[in-house]
C-alpha cells in the first residue's frame, strides 16, 4: 500500500489476555518504530528496528512487551498478560533508515484493556 | 540522553494572526529536529525538519521553523493563521552523535485557531 498500515484499527481485550499488533510499512523503508501514545501525551518510543534486528529496544515498559521483524517488512508487537495500564494507541512508523529521514506514521491501533 | 519539551499545552491565536508553537531541545551531541502535526483520530503528519545549513527551515502548509543553537529551541512559526491549522502540534529530536537512536517527542501543544 501507499502508506504505513496497522491492523487492528481498534482491539479490546480483557486484563491478563495476549494481545498482538501487526505494522505494514512503506515498502522499502528499513526502518521500523513503534511508539505508544496515551491520551493527552506524545508518541514515546518503545523499540526500534533498521532491517530486521532491534536496533534500540530501551523504550519497551518491561518484559510483557516483544516485538519482532522477521523479513525486515512486516513487524508484530506482542505483548503478553495485559494490564489496563496498557490502554493506549499504538503507534507505528517506517522510513528510509538513517537519522535524516522523516518518520512516515500508520494511523495506530487503539488498545483498550478491560 | 535527548528530551523535547514544549512549554505551552495550548496556544490560541485569531485567524489570520502570527502564530508562534514553542520547543526547546537538550542532546548531548548536535540535534536533528523535526515538526508533526496530528489531526483527530489519525496519524502524525510530517511537517518539516532541520538538519543542518540554514537556521530558518520551511516545510509543509506555509510553516516555518527556527533553529536557534544557543538558546536550544526550534520553534515553529507561520505568518497567517488559519482555522484549519487547529491540531495537536508535536516537536521531536534525535541526537546526531548517537547513531541507531529513535526519534524521541515532546507531549504535544494543541493549537486552537478562532475564526
Amino acid at each position: 500500500g501507499a502508506g504505513v498500515s496497522q491492523t487492528p484499527s481498534n482491539k479490546v481485550t480483557e486484563k491478563g489476555k495476549y494481545v498482538e499488533l501487526r505494522c505494514d510499512p512503506i515498502s522499502g523503508h528499513t526502518a521500523l518504530y513503534w511508539y505508544r501514545q496515551s491520551l493527552g501525551q506524545g508518541p514515546e518510543f518503545l523499540i526500534y528496528f533498521q532491517g530486521t534486528g532491534a536496533a534500540d529496544d530501551s523504550g519497551l515498559p518491561n518484559d510483557r512487551f516483544f516485538a519482532v521483524r522477521p523479513e525486515g517488512s512486516v513487524s508484530t508487537l506482542k505483548i503478553q498478560r495485559t494490564e489496563r495500564g496498557d490502554s493506549a494507541v499504538y503507534l507505528c512508523a517506517s522510513s528510509f533508515g538513517g537519522a535524516t529521514g522523516e518518520l512516515f506514521f500508520g494511523e495506530g491501533s487503539r488498545l483498550t484493556v478491560l | 540522553a535527548q528530551s523535547v519539551a514544549q512549554p505551552e499545552d495550548q496556544v490560541n491565536v485569531a485567524e489570520g494572526n502570527p502564530l508562534t508553537v514553542k520547543c526547546t531541545y537538550s542532546v548531548s551531541g548536535n540535534p536533528y529536529l523535526f515538526w508533526y502535526v496530528q489531526y483527530p483520530n489519525r496519524g502524525l503528519q510530517f511537517l518539516l525538519k532541520y538538519i543542518t545549513g540554514d537556521n530558518l527551515v520551511k516545510g509543509s502548509y506555509g510553516f516555518e521553523a527556527e533553529f536557534n543553537k544557543s538558546q536550544t529551541s526550534f520553534h515553529l512559526k507561520k505568518p497567517s493563521a488559519l482555522v484549519s491549522d487547529s491540531a495537536l502540534y508535536f516537536c521531536a529530536v534525535r541526537d546526531v552523535n548517537q547513531a541507531g537512536t529513535a526519534l524521541i517527542f515532546g507531549k504535544g501543544t494543541t493549537l486552537s485557531v478562532s475564526s
